[in-house]
């Protein structure tokens, strides 16, 4: 069975920084596209970065751009999220995915890590 | 960036109505459009991929259709289980790979 399993959410003051990580199983990492989206409290869905099976190319939403890093590391089938100066607009939940292909779709979430940046 | 836009933002319907949802895209997106449930608390499910197709474990009752712009999910016969928040998002041209801003439906 897939599974995707974040972690690394906290509170963090605004400027602060925050990695997040997601460590999947159940099927061979390192086939596939991973994306992380992002949901802030009470709104809609939002993709934010996406990353190659290689990591040889690495999208951004560009709200993120020069701030957040996406990254991996199959060997331990493994997504990471380096987010720096992090904002007040930045605060919600953040879903690692798999997939992010073109003309591809999400089929498996993760449940899902809080950020809350604030004072 | 392509845009996505939903309607309604949200309906009241009763168990057992049919339900029609429409989404547009600001630019043909051929068939690369797909349908999500969320549900308080939860991470989204997927529903239905390019445009029409039934993720597997998804109940007969969800059907989609449209191309190019203009797509609809329709729910055939409302269960109390699908009182939830509907996306679509689009996989046509990315980055970004933009989300509908969704469709609440609550129980009339």
């Amino acid at each position: 069975e897939v599974q995707l399993v974040e972690s690394g959410g906290d509170l963090v003051q605004p400027g602060g920084s925050l990695r997040l990580s997601c460590v999947a199983s159940g099927f061979t990492f390192s086939n596939y596209w991973m994306t992380w989206v992002r949901q802030a409290p009470g709104k809609g869905l939002e993709w934010v970065a996406n990353i190659k099976q290689d990591g040889s190319e690495k999208y951004y939403v560009n709200s993120v751009k020069g701030r957040f890093t996406i990254s991996r590391d199959n060997a331990k089938n493994s997504l990471y999220m380096q987010m720096n100066s992090l904002r007040g607009e930045d605060m919600g939940v953040y879903y690692c995915v798999r997939g992010g292909s073109l003309g591809g779709y999400f089929a498996w979430w993760g449940q899902g890590t809080l950020v809350t940046v604030s004072s | 960036d392509i845009q996505m836009t939903q309607s309604p933002s949200s309906l009241s319907a009763s168990v057992g109505d049919r339900v029609t949802i429409t989404c547009r895209a600001s630019q043909s997106i051929s068939r690369n459009l797909n349908w999500y449930q969320q549900k308080p608390g939860k991470a989204p499910n997927l529903l239905i991929y390019t445009a029409s197709s039934l993720q597997s474990g998804v109940p007969s009752r969800f059907s989609g259709s449209g191309s190019g712009t203009d797509f609809t999910l329709t729910i055939s016969s409302l269960q109390p289980d699908d009182f939830a928040t509907y996306y679509c998002q689009q996989s046509y041209s990315a980055p970004p790979f933009t989300f509908g801003p969704g469709t609440k439906v609550d129980i009339k």
